[in-house]
């Protein structure tokens, strides 16, 4: 079975946090994605990876950053959380040719105080 | 502008009763249109695929079609089962490179009650 793995499954955080959301996956991807997922907003892009060290701004990534510096990992990071970051955080991944389907991760819940 | 747009928000249902989920979008040059289910929680998993030929798409109780003139899809879930309380979220995929290729409706939650 192919496999989206993100580390947490839950977080809380302090405001001024820095925040480290890790995902691998296991299907030799090319493309990497974050998302975050907010009631009535559906899921909004945060960051786009399609090769190792290579990253392109999504529709939000203020606030944000990533890295990726293995193929089967990619890293978002939460600078310094603030309250308006709480979210649902989505991984995905998806090859570089084919039908591109998307497969995720199981979500990291984010809480920010 | 590429929109994906969902109706309707949220439903309930009976068990046992079919139901009907909407997708308009406006998404050019189209790739292809899939269906995921996304269960309380947990994300989202893929249900069916639709390319531009294709008008008919059928996954056990769920069936999928796409109208490419009109640029509209539905999901149609016969003899509803309480697993199927989830949210369903139409995803249109575009030609172009780059991750804003894939663009998301704001999904419909269905509650299917016994």
């Amino acid at each position: 079975d192919v496999k989206v793995t993100q580390s947490s499954r839950y977080l809380v955080k302090r405001t001024g946090e820095k925040v480290f959301l890790e995902c691998v996956q296991d299907m030799d991807h090319e493309n990497m994605f974050w998302y975050r997922q907010d009631p009535g907003l559906g899921l909004r892009l945060i960051y786009f990876s399609y090769d190792v060290k290579m990253k392109e701004k999504g529709d939000i990534p203020e606030g944000y950053s990533v890295s990726r510096e293995k193929k089967e990992r990619f890293s978002l990071i939460l600078e310094s959380a603030s309250t308006n970051q709480t979210s649902m955080y989505l991984c995905a991944s998806s090859s570089g040719g084919g039908t591109g389907e998307l497969f995720f991760g199981e979500g990291s819940r984010l809480t920010v105080l | 502008k590429n929109q994906v747009e969902q109706s309707p928000q949220s439903l309930i249902i009976l068990e046992g009763k079919n139901c009907t989920l909407q997708c308009n979008y406006t998404v050019s040059p189209f790739s292809n249109l899939r269906w995921y289910k996304q269960d309380t929680g947990r994300g989202p998993v893929s249900l069916t695929i639709m390319t531009f030929s294709e008008n008919t798409k059928s996954n056990g109780r769920y069936t999928a079609t796409l109208d490419a003139d009109t640029k509209q899809s539905s999901l149609h879930i016969t003899a509803s089962q309480l697993s199927d309380s989830a949210s369903y979220i139409c995803v249109v995929r575009g030609t172009t490179r780059g991750g804003q290729n894939f663009v998301f409706g704001p999904g419909t939650r269905l509650s299917v009650l016994p």
